[in-house]
């Protein structure tokens, strides 16, 4: 299986800041990764596909690199309500594997 | 709009079974993989299983693999999941996901999710 390693697993910050969450898998996986987000009691929300294509209506703040075994999503000026837990997901093999999450705390 | 909902779950002895049912709506469902993907109390998102969108290739995540069997309705818009020999391992919300289409790479990312429905094995 394809391990998916997210760092850090939580990080403090200010409204306005830019945030920037880390997604390592384990093996080569080409631009095969999505990013999601996820706020308390709530269903996940597809942000990032295929690395770097933004979802359509997600806000442009949101962006993603990276491919082969290291992945970035970066959310610039972050805002009131992009305080959440984020999720990468590998699409390269099954079984499909998600990284462990990432917490953006209000500081 | 794109309507998932999930239904079935509930409190069950170890070793018992339960069907959860997934409705969707606002979309022609036989032209979607649908996904079932769980969530342990404060735990992160474990992918659990899909099938086609004809029904005919069904994928399952190993800790599952031999006590699951997904499978889907396209004529009532439906997507089961049947769970058996359940253990408290198992307990989690479960979410049905449908993804961004029937071919890869589309049908591997969960585009729209549910709401959940919550599975609790405790004796």
């Amino acid at each position: 299986d394809i391990q998916m390693t997210q760092s850090p697993s939580s990080v403090s910050a200010s409204v306005g800041d830019r945030v920037t969450i880390t997604c390592r898998a384990s093996q080569g996986i080409n631009n095969w990764l999505a990013w999601y987000q996820q706020k308390p009691g709530k269903a996940p929300k597809f942000l990032i596909y295929e690395a770097s294509t933004l979802q359509s209506g997600v806000p442009s703040r949101f962006s993603g690199s990276g491919s082969g075994t290291d992945f970035t999503l970066t959310i610039n000026s972050l805002q009131p309500e992009d305080f959440a837990t984020y999720y990468c997901q590998q699409t390269n093999t099954f079984p499909l594997t998600f990284g462990g999450g990432t917490t953006v705390e209000i500081k | 709009q794109v309507q998932l909902v999930e239904s079935g779950g509930g409190v069950v002895q170890p070793g018992g079974s339960l069907r959860l049912s997934c409705v969707a709506s606002g979309f022609t469902f036989r032209s979607y993989v649908i996904h079932w993907v769980r969530q342990a109390p404060g735990k992160g998102l474990e992918w659990v299983a899909l099938t086609s969108c004809d029904g005919s290739e069904k994928y399952y995540a190993d800790p599952v693999q031999g006590r699951v069997t997904i499978s889907r309705d396209n004529t009532k818009s439906t997507q089961y999941l049947q769970l058996n020999s359940l253990i408290h391992e198992d307990t989690a919300i479960y979410f049905c996901a449908r993804a961004m289409g029937c071919n890869y790479p589309q049908s591997r990312y969960f585009a729209y999710w549910g709401q959940g429905t919550l599975v609790t094995v405790s004796s």
